[in-house]
């Protein structure tokens, strides 16, 4: 099983609302990542997080919180966002030990309204 | 920006023909990986190629790198409109667990 699950597909939220993402593998792997996509751009690193710790923050702003609560969920916890913070966030999971292929998740579509 | 350069950024053919589509990276790596994302989804993985290979076949795709130049090409043979897709290279960092991708490709393979 090579699946990593993201819920919701689409969400669409105010400015001043409070939201989450989730995502969620059972691959057994131990490291996870948060990448933000635009339209027609590459996915952009926003977080790592490796044994369940937060390994790599992108300089990401600080309405985006990063969770990982154990070795199969992580979460994107999401408040007083920016319209420009409308895009595709996808989730991907890896073995924590380089050389490894990621496992890509197929997003969740947020809208910033 | 950690992200590799591609080209082309957009490339049409006519099924049956073969694509080619390139990556240039900017720093050291452990591996390179190659993707496939058709509109709007996520992204599906289809070749790895760690930094001491030059050259790796899967079915239809042949990837090469060149670590000197600090390059990879993605060739698709015998192309199928079921290829249309954005192609996108990822390195990954010698520290590990750092994925960075690759501006991608937008192909588009005519019936």
């Amino acid at each position: 099983d090579t699946e990593v699950t993201q819920t919701p597909k689409h969400l669409v939220m105010g400015m001043t609302n409070k939201k989450s993402l989730k995502c969620e593998q059972h691959m057994g792997h131990r490291a996870m990542y948060w990448y933000k996509q635009k339209a027609k751009k590459p996915p952009e690193l926003m977080f790592v997080y490796s044994y369940e710790k937060l390994s790599i923050n992108e300089s990401v702003p600080s309405r985006f919180s990063p969770e990982c609560p154990n070795s199969s969920l992580l979460n994107l916890h999401l408040h007083a966002l920016q319209p420009e913070d409308s895009a595709l966030y996808l989730c991907a999971s890896s073995q924590a030990y380089t050389g490894n292929t990621i496992y890509f998740g197929e997003g969740s579509w947020l809208t910033v309204v | 920006s950690q992200q590799g350069e591609e080209d082309p950024q957009a490339l049409s053919i006519q099924e049956g023909e073969n694509a080619t589509m390139n990556c240039s990276y900017k720093t050291s790596i452990n591996n390179l990986q190659w993707y496939r994302q058709n509109s709007g989804r996520g992204l599906v993985h289809l070749i790895l190629i760690r930094s001491n290979e030059r050259e790796k076949h899967s079915g239809r795709l042949r990837v090469t790198l060149d670590t000197s130049k600090k390059s990879s090409s993605l060739l698709i043979t015998a192309s199928r409109a079921a290829d249309t897709a954005s192609y996108f290279c990822a390195t990954e960092m010698n520290t590990g667990n750092q994925f960075y991708f690759g501006t991608g490709t937008s192909l588009t393979v005519i019936p």
